[in-house]
């Protein structure tokens, strides 16, 4: 079994348009996150949530919008896309010790 | 969380051990190092972590110097299922399980058939 999944794999859009990506884990773990790699490869934080409860936000534009229903999901919702959002978006969740990443969904904003 | 500093790129044999260094000259005492690796396409995965004594897992070892301001990543058998970016990390376990993972630029591993 899948430990985080996220769904879609792959996105295209236009500019302006709204779109969600879904994230899952089954691990029980607490604490759950977003991370965006861009272009150039670098992986930031963008988000942490703990228990439902929003923990981190790494100065990201209030055009991303993280939901956590339940402590198992966390999903990340984009208002108004633009160019600069094009990136591949991982989803984490994580226990004291180690995180665990989802396999990534691939945003490419047209 | 304490900066890192790895090589760019680097090669090895298949069937060869791998060895990634990396310096951590500012790495406070109650942080410990952490080595994660992203193969092409996928999620970052967990290697290993330690704090001052050395480790060994399934996956590889991990040798930290006495005066812990650097580290070197052992693969011993690497294959080319290897071939991925490297992360070394340094992060403080004080936090609980809410923390941050700050990723530097990592080192390609290429391993060569």
């Amino acid at each position: 079994d899948t430990a985080v999944s996220q769904t879609p794999k792959y996105l295209v859009t236009q500019m302006g348009n709204d779109k969600s990506i879904k994230c899952e884990q089954n691990l029980g773990h607490d604490t759950m996150y977003w991370y965006k790699q861009d272009s150039k490869k670098f992986l930031k934080i963008m988000f942490s949530y703990n228990n439902k409860e929003l923990i981190i936000n790494e100065t990201v534009p209030n055009r991303f919008s993280p939901k956590s229903p339940d402590k198992a999901h966390l999903n990340l919702h984009i208002n108004s896309l633009e160019l600069g959002d094009s990136a591949v978006y991982f989803c984490a969740s994580s226990h004291e010790i180690r995180q665990f990443f989802g396999p990534g969904t691939r945003l490419t904003v047209l | 969380d304490a900066k890192t500093t790895q090589p760019t790129s680097m090669d090895c044999a298949e069937g060869r051990a791998a060895n990634l260094p990396c310096n951590h000259s500012t790495i406070s005492g109650n942080e410990y190092v952490y080595w994660y690796r992203q193969i092409h396409s996928q999620g970052p995965q967990y290697i290993i972590h330690g704090l001052k004594n050395n480790e060994t897992n399934e996956m590889a070892s991990l040798i930290i110097t006495e005066d812990r301001k650097s580290s070197t990543l052992i693969l011993p058998h690497a294959t080319l299922r290897d071939t991925a970016v490297y992360y070394c990390i340094v992060r403080d376990l004080s936090g609980g399980s809410n923390y941050k993972l700050t990723f530097g630029k990592g080192t390609l591993l290429t391993v060569n058939p």
